[in-house]
Parts: structure tokens; C-alpha cells; sequence
């Protein structure tokens, strides 16, 4: 068993839909990271939460500690916003992944 | 100006050669990190590397050793390339050495192929 699940691993949207991506993980961790992994390979860092909520454009992150879950929300979303979405966790001397969703938005 | 860049890109070889592949990062960065993107991209962690300690995955085969000189490189030496080495490695690099909460920068990979 990963020590972080995400879910669903793909997602098919159409334009303009309301999107939900979910991650829960089993270790003690002080923050949690979303990645966003573009078709042509590169990663880039969209948020890196401990607590609460986060928000940057049409991109939305939450996260529950004491549950152990993080969710990432794409409002009104666009052809553009298809990529992989990885969760990740920092502990002790480890940074542990999500196997990623992939996202593809339909125009 | 791009802030964490990796040579080459792709990497073609076959199987018994020693490679390495290049990382470097102009951010000032503390910490640089290896990661290994296998074909169900699932991301691995490979090594944290910073001035005072390398910390290694222990499932890592030893025929790959990260070699670091200086505080803006990390570059990544592999051994007796095997096939299932094929892979993307990513590096990455975050400003601390000791709060793991920060934002880490990736390079844009390289894809290793073995022959």
C-alpha cells in the first residue's frame, strides 16, 4: 500500500466543469505539495499547504491534517488545465508520491 | 534564466555503459534532489542531497551515486546502465536544509533510454 493515495488516477472533463482531485496519506507530515506534470514532461509546483486553504487563479487546495486528506479543485476548467496532478508529502527523510490524476479536459 | 536545468534532455544507450546526467540550479538553493519517474509515472525519490548530508534511498542501486561540486550542481553518475534504468530522472531543488515544507523547484527531466 502507497503511503499516498490519489484519486480518481484519470478524469475526463468537459469545459467549463467543476473538478475535484483527491489525496490521502497514511504518514505524519507538517505540509503537503501539488505538482502539475504538463504533457510535455515538466513538473511545476502549484501549492505547498499545512493547513487550511489555498488558492491561485482558478486553482483551489485544501487540506484536513487531523483527516489526513488533501483536495485540489480546479474551478471553471479549460483545455489547458489537462496534465497530471501529483500529491506529495515530505516526511523525515523521505518525500513520498502520489501515482497522479490524470486530467484531460474536454473542449 | 531558467531556474533548475538538467542535461541532456534525452539519452539514448545501451545496456553496460556508464552515463551521467547533469543538474543545475541558479536559485541559491540549499538542497537539490534526483528523482526517477518509472512508465506508470509514479515519481520516486532517489537522493537529497545539501552541504552537510546525502541521504539515500536505500532501494536506490549503488550503481548510481549522486557527485555534487558544488552547491549549484548535482549531478547524477550511473553505472552498468541496466534496462530497467529507462526511466525519467528529474532533479529539483528547495531553499532549506532542514524544513522539508518548502517549495522545490524541478528540472524539465531527462528521459534515459536503454538499449
Amino acid at each position: 500500500k502507497n503511503e499516498v493515495e490519489q484519486s480518481p488516477q484519470n478524469l475526463t472533463a468537459q469545459e467549463g466543469e467543476f473538478i475535484t482531485i483527491n489525496c490521502s496519506y497514511s504518514v505524519g507530515i507538517s505540509a503537503l505539495h501539488w505538482l502539475q506534470q504538463h504533457p510535455g514532461g515538466g513538473i511545476v509546483s502549484l501549492f505547498m499547504l499545512s493547513s487550511g486553504k489555498k488558492k491561485h487563479g482558478r486553482l483551489i487546495a485544501t487540506i484536513n491534517i487531523q483527516e489526513k486528506h488533501s483536495s485540489l479543485h480546479i474551478t471553471a476548467s479549460h483545455p489547458r488545465d489537462s496534465a497530471v496532478y501529483i500529491c506529495a508529502v515530505p516526511t523525515g527523510n523521505q518525500f513520498y508520491f502520489g501515482t497522479g490524476t490524470s486530467l484531460t479536459v474536454i473542449p | 534564466d531558467t531556474a533548475v536545468s538538467q542535461t541532456p534532455k534525452y539519452l539514448v544507450t545501451q545496456m553496460g555503459n556508464d552515463k551521467s546526467i547533469k543538474c543545475e540550479q541558479n536559485l541559491g538553493h540549499d538542497t537539490m534532489y534526483w528523482y526517477k519517474q518509472d512508465s506508470k509515472k509514479f515519481l520516486k525519490i532517489m537522493f537529497s542531497y545539501n552541504n552537510k548530508e546525502l541521504i539515500i534511498n536505500e532501494t536506490v542501486p549503488n550503481r548510481f551515486s549522486p557527485k555534487s561540486p558544488d552547491k549549484a550542481h548535482l549531478n547524477l553518475h550511473i553505472n552498468s546502465l541496466e534496462l530497467g534504468d529507462s526511466a525519467v530522472y528529474f532533479c529539483a531543488s528547495r531553499e532549506g536544509t532542514g524544513r522539508r515544507t518548502d517549495t522545490q523547484y524541478f528540472g524539465p527531466g531527462t528521459r534515459l533510454t536503454v538499449l
